[in-house]
């Protein structure tokens, strides 16, 4: 079955740091890829996605790359703010399992002043 | 309108209580779905309705009934529930398959005492 394996946090950074959280995935054929952000009481939203291979998922200073060739979708930002201090999610959703997505278990990010 | 509403936010019930939660979007979304987060855990998916019929339920305890009366409506009607059912209750929709991008609400934190 689909499986996502994302680093586990947390994560804590100062503002200003450069960010990475590795993802890496197991599907078959050619998945979705997705980071969903979950802040502090309140539900997720996706961040970035990308729908195939060397796609690259972009959106408020974060990147992250569809590599299929290792079989990642790692997450970066250049300077982390404060703001940006949430639960980050990778997940993908396959054309075979259609309405169902694969979610990782989450890596906390604390970025302090 | 891009927003997945949620009512209520908070609720505490005891275990022979009836109770129901409520979801709401107005995007036009034909899938919707229903998670359940605990804490510091990803969600995890319990009912999919697709056009408004249920097409996946992940073997959820019959204490949880679903029902969408509309393609905009998604309500869960809870039952004799436990105290381990405590948890963020969340929904969802998307267009049409958990491949598109899925808007969240902010969740319904129920208390089973």
């Amino acid at each position: 079955g689909n499986s996502v394996t994302q680093m586990e946090g947390p994560v804590t950074l100062s503002e200003e740091a450069f960010l990475t959280i590795n993802c890496t995935y197991t599907a078959t054929g050619y998945p979705s890829l997705f980071w969903y952000v979950q802040y502090p009481g309140e539900g997720l939203q996706l961040l970035l996605k990308a729908t195939k291979a060397d796609d690259k998922g972009s959106n408020k200073g974060f990147e992250a790359t569809y590599r299929k060739e290792t079989t990642s979708f790692h997450l970066e930002k250049g300077s982390v703010q404060v703001s940006d201090s949430a639960v980050y999610f990778c997940a993908l959703s396959d054309e075979r399992g259609y309405q169902k997505v694969t979610f990782g278990i989450g890596t906390k990010l604390q970025v302090i002043p | 309108d891009t927003e997945v509403t949620q009512t209520p936010k908070h609720l505490v019930m005891g275990m022979t209580n009836k109770k129901s939660l409520k979801c709401e979007q107005h995007m036009g979304h034909r899938a919707m779905y229903w998670y359940k987060q605990k804490a510091k855990k990803p969600p995890e998916l319990m009912f999919v309705y697709s056009y408004e019929k249920l097409s996946i339920n992940e073997s959820v305890p019959s204490r949880f009934s679903p029902e969408c009366p509309n393609s905009s409506l998604l309500n869960l009607h809870l039952h004799a529930l436990q105290p381990e059912d405590s948890a963020l209750y969340l929904c969802a929709s998307s267009p049409q398959r958990a491949a598109d991008t899925q808007y969240f609400g902010p969740g319904t934190r129920l208390t089973v005492l």
